[in-house]
């Protein structure tokens, strides 16, 4: 297995845009992931397989990856935005794989 | 809508055991799998494993091999995990979670997930 290595926090003040970063070697050949969490409630899946982003998320959420690295995207922060964000994904045998988690705090 | 209810919270003795239920709705159960996720306080997100719907078929992390069992009842749609031998170290928000997967294309993720259950181990 391996671990995926997020930035612990990451501030931002409304209306700039967030950039929250996953690496790990596998990246490269592997499919990433992102989940947001508010307090108190269950994750929400962000966007899957790199960049594709489910119905009903908002366009300002984007994904992209570039080698070992894997990068969410947050465009016009807002306050809501305001949450933690996990990257995850899955070794060789298919065991799911998250990472730390990223704070972001919208100043 | 596609939904997952957990069932409620849950307060055990260290050694004990603690069945967690996950029904599902507004999909067609066989045709996902359902993946458990645990998070301690004030802690990140944990992967527990996960089962096939359609055959049964589960993948459990290493950390917990011995300890859990996760089944599904196809009838009414509901998935369960159990964890044994509870101690301090389980307690937890325990999710269920629909999983997508194609071990062909290589991906696996999660895509609804439940509410949470509360799992307190305290003596």
């Amino acid at each position: 297995s391996y671990e995926l290595t997020q930035p612990p926090s990451v501030s931002v003040s409304p209306g700039q845009t967030a950039r929250i970063t996953c690496s790990a070697d596998a990246l490269s050949k592997r499919y990433a992931y992102w989940y947001q969490q508010k307090p108190g409630q269950a994750p929400v899946l962000l966007i899957y397989k790199n960049n594709e982003r489910p119905s009903g998320i908002p366009e300002r959420f984007s994904g992209s990856s570039s080698g070992t690295t894997v990068t969410l995207t947050i465009s016009g922060v807002q306050a809501e935005d305001e949450a933690d964000y996990y990257c995850q994904s899955a070794d060789s045998s298919g065991n799911v794989i998250f990472g730390g988690g990223t704070k972001l705090t919208v100043l | 809508q596609v939904q997952l209810v957990q069932s409620g919270g849950e307060v055990k003795k260290p050694g004990a055991s603690v069945k967690v239920s996950c029904k599902a709705s507004g999909y067609s159960f066989i045709s996902y799998g359902i993946s458990w996720v645990r998070q301690a306080p004030g802690q990140g997100l944990e992967w527990m494993g996960w089962i096939s719907a359609y055959n049964g078929n589960t993948d459990y992390a290493q950390k917990l091999q011995g300890r859990v069992t996760m089944t599904t009842d196809t009838s009414t749609s509901t998935a369960y995990m159990e964890l044994r031998s509870l101690r301090s170290d389980d307690t937890a928000v325990y999710y269920c979670a629909r999983f997508i997967w194609s071990g062909y294309s290589s991906y696996y993720y999660m895509d609804v997930w439940g509410k949470g259950t509360a799992v307190t181990v305290s003596s």
